[in-house]
């Protein structure tokens, strides 16, 4: 079975610069959330969402953050403009039910972003 | 608020059987009790859940007291390829809170 799936797994770009992450849940799993690990803060929840819906997103840092989920097999999180303090890995985890609830979160493998 | 506390790191060697144990005094009726892995370069990795008592997969334990104000997750015979860091989450997602990863423990093992 295919996991999580988020792409790119590295991105480098310019501070200024859009950055736009991507991933596909697995299939048939109600919630996705977006994570964001640093060494500083450890593993942040930044929003998750519950049928395409956001349900809470108010671990997003600011106004430019951004995250989407047109459909049930894809979602987004922008970034723009990037600063450097956004250098990060950020995850991406769908769960078939809300993960406290019995059942886990399934995380990929995780985009690492540096911006320069 | 289901806070949890967790030792900071630990350190083990291969064969070792080792334990893991989570403070969550404050853990409500309905919570769960959560247990990842984390390897460097990847995403957690979903260990075992459990409830009360004691549940056992393939991979560990995880035992529950009666009060449920803390947990111990056990690996049985430990190999160089278990250093990693673990977490312990409690209760779930709604309106008014957040699972929360909180800082884990680095497991260490040696040969």
């Amino acid at each position: 079975d295919a996991g999580v799936i988020q792409s790119p797994r590295h991105e480098v770009t310019e501070m200024g610069q859009e950055v736009t992450l991507r991933c596909k849940p697995i299939s048939g799993h109600d919630y996705l959330f977006w994570y964001r690990q640093t060494m500083m803060r450890g593993l942040e929840l930044l929003i998750y969402f519950n049928n395409n819906v956001p349900i809470d997103d108010s671990g997003m840092p600011e106004d430019r953050f951004s995250a989407k989920m047109p459909n049930a097999s894809f979602s987004t999180l922008k970034i723009q403009p990037s600063e450097p303090r956004d250098s990060a890995v950020y995850f991406c985890a769908s769960s078939l039910y809300n993960p406290g609830d019995s059942g886990p979160q399934h995380f990929g493998d995780g985009t690492r972003l540096s911006i320069l | 608020l289901a806070k949890t506390t967790q030792p900071i790191s630990m350190d083990s060697y291969e064969g070792q059987e080792v334990n893991i144990t989570c403070s969550h005094n404050n853990i409500a009726t309905n919570d769960y009790i959560t247990w990842y892995q984390q390897f460097p370069s990847q995403g957690p990795r979903f260990i075992i859940q459990g409830y009360k008592t004691k549940v056992t997969n393939e991979v560990a334990s995880l035992f529950i007291p009666a009060d449920r104000k803390s947990s111990t997750l056990s690996l049985p015979r430990v190999s160089l390829s278990d250093t990693a860091v673990y977490y312990c989450l409690v209760g779930k997602m709604d309106s008014s809170y957040k699972l929360i990863f909180g800082s884990g423990t680095r497991l260490l093992v040696r040969p």
